[in-house]
């Protein structure tokens, strides 16, 4: 497809599990960036990649939250030991890096711990 | 610290009418300003975007407005349609920061026929 891709679009764990997000963003966008949406609020900025660099993670919550783009392309987002404050949609969004250029959401991955 | 607000949780207009939906920012360094539209369980799809050297922009039935000197940015609909029933985010960015977008809480839209 086109658009930006996202998968699990559900994913249910158990406090103290890993969970892997996935994101394949727009072909040939440089840019991408992950955000966390808690219900009823505005998605709040996560960590940046400009092509395999991660250039900003100021906003990763905690040393639990790590992201990887290792080519490029694909990026991960990866919990560990997760907690129930967890719990929120997760979503990636890209860019083609030039300045003052949009960025394009996926749909998100809905994150639910027990 | 919310850098960008959205003061009104919901606004219901007529279908055919006007609708405008507001945002204050309080970074005057922001220089990037976005309008999205999400609807339930799908992300944000981008609508509208305009530069701090510009004050209005204008694409189709949305115009995005932004008066730099009262750090205030608005979105006019017109006309409405059902279809536009949704919530709308506000985004703004500033280059320095390599586009991470700041957002308010969002408002919801809703189009009455």
């Amino acid at each position: 497809g086109a658009g930006v891709s996202q998968s699990p679009r559900y994913k249910v764990a158990k406090r103290g599990q890993d969970v892997a997000l996935r994101c394949d963003p727009i072909s040939g966008h440089v840019s991408l960036f992950w955000y966390q949406q808690a219900l009823g609020q505005g998605p709040e900025f996560l960590t940046y990649f400009q092509n395999e660099a991660q250039l900003d993670k100021s906003g990763l919550p905690s040393d639990r939250f790590f992201a990887e783009r290792p080519e490029g392309s694909v990026s991960t987002l990866k919990i560990q030991r997760t907690q129930q404050e967890d719990s929120a949609v997760y979503l990636c969004a890209s860019s083609p890096g030039q300045r003052n250029q949009p960025q394009h959401f996926g749909d998100g991955t809905r994150l639910s711990i027990l | 610290d919310q850098q960008v607000k959205q003061n009104s949780p919901s606004l219901s207009v007529q279908e055919g009418r006007i609708s405008i939906l507001n945002c204050d920012y309080t970074n005057s360094m922001f220089d990037y300003f976005l309008w999205y539209k999400k609807y339930p369980a799908e992300g944000p799809t981008f609508l509208i975007s305009i530069s701090s050297i510009k004050d209005k922009n204008e694409d189709g039935r949305f115009t995005v407005f932004l008066n730099k000197s009262a750090k205030h940015l608005s979105l006019h609909i017109v006309p409405s349609q059902p279809g536009d029933s949704a919530v709308y985010f506000c985004a703004a960015s500033k280059e320095t920061s390599g586009s991470r977008l700041t957002f308010g809480e969002g408002t919801q839209l809703t189009v009455n026929p």
